[in-house]
């Protein structure tokens, strides 16, 4: 079964603005990561926050936790038309299990 | 520099065929090793990963099999693929004891 679930599925904006994808699971987590996939091809690893953190920063990236509400969030500032792609978030367990389970993605279109 | 190859690329297969997807990881040693499918529209299914030669890990029973050979190589196989077989495999690596995947660039099998 998946654990993160993403939302919205579609996202469609105009570049220069802001893009902000949701992210919530359902059980304890010991990190949650954010990965890009541009059609048709592998997943480009973006950020790891850990449970223990509220927020971290990477370039234009933006993501936070709140693992009270389970849940995440993506923020992509002033996107640019090569920031199109899905963008999916994935949960890693407790433990020595290394194992991720990803959610369904959320589809960026941001338009020229 | 650490590189993923994945091959081939693209495949299109008779139901009945036998099936063989190779993946080998480039500039590290002992890397934990992933294959996922990925259906069209969905997020990604972990079917199998290895922490180490010859030793493979099934998360879904189904009809495909994984084996590692050598530190650095993974091979997905089938006996007798079914239409249900179809989508995009991935291969992922990640360094001992960390969460952190990183993909190779998939196999589009279609199964006729």
């Amino acid at each position: 079964s998946q654990q993160g679930e993403e939302d919205p599925q579609a996202l469609s904006i105009q570049e220069g603005e802001n893009a902000t994808m949701n992210c919530s699971y359902k059980t304890s987590i010991n990190n949650l990561q954010w990965y890009r996939q541009n059609s048709g091809r592998g997943l480009v690893h973006l950020i790891l926050i850990r449970s223990n953190e509220r927020e971290k920063h990477s370039g234009r990236l933006r993501v936070t936790l709140d693992t009270s509400k389970k849940s995440s969030s993506l923020l992509i500032t002033a996107s640019r038309a090569a920031d199109t792609a899905s963008y999916f978030c994935a949960t890693g367990g407790q433990g020595s299990n290394y194992k991720l389970t990803f959610g369904k993605g959320t589809l960026l279109t941001v338009n020229p | 520099s650490q590189t993923i190859h994945q091959w081939p690329a693209t495949l299109v297969q008779p139901v009945g065929s036998p099936l063989s997807l190779e993946c080998t990881v480039e500039g590290t040693s002992n890397p934990n090793l992933y294959w996922y499918r990925q259906a069209a529209g969905r997020g990604l299914q972990l079917l199998f990963y290895s922490v180490g030669i010859g030793q493979i890990s099934s998360e879904v029973p189904q009809n495909l099999s994984a084996s590692r050979p050598q530190d650095r190589q993974f091979i997905l196989s089938s006996k007798k693929l079914l239409l249900s077989d179809s989508g995009f495999y991935l291969c992922a690596w990640s360094v001992p004891n960390a969460y952190e995947q990183y993909f190779g660039p998939g196999t589009r099998l279609t199964v006729t």
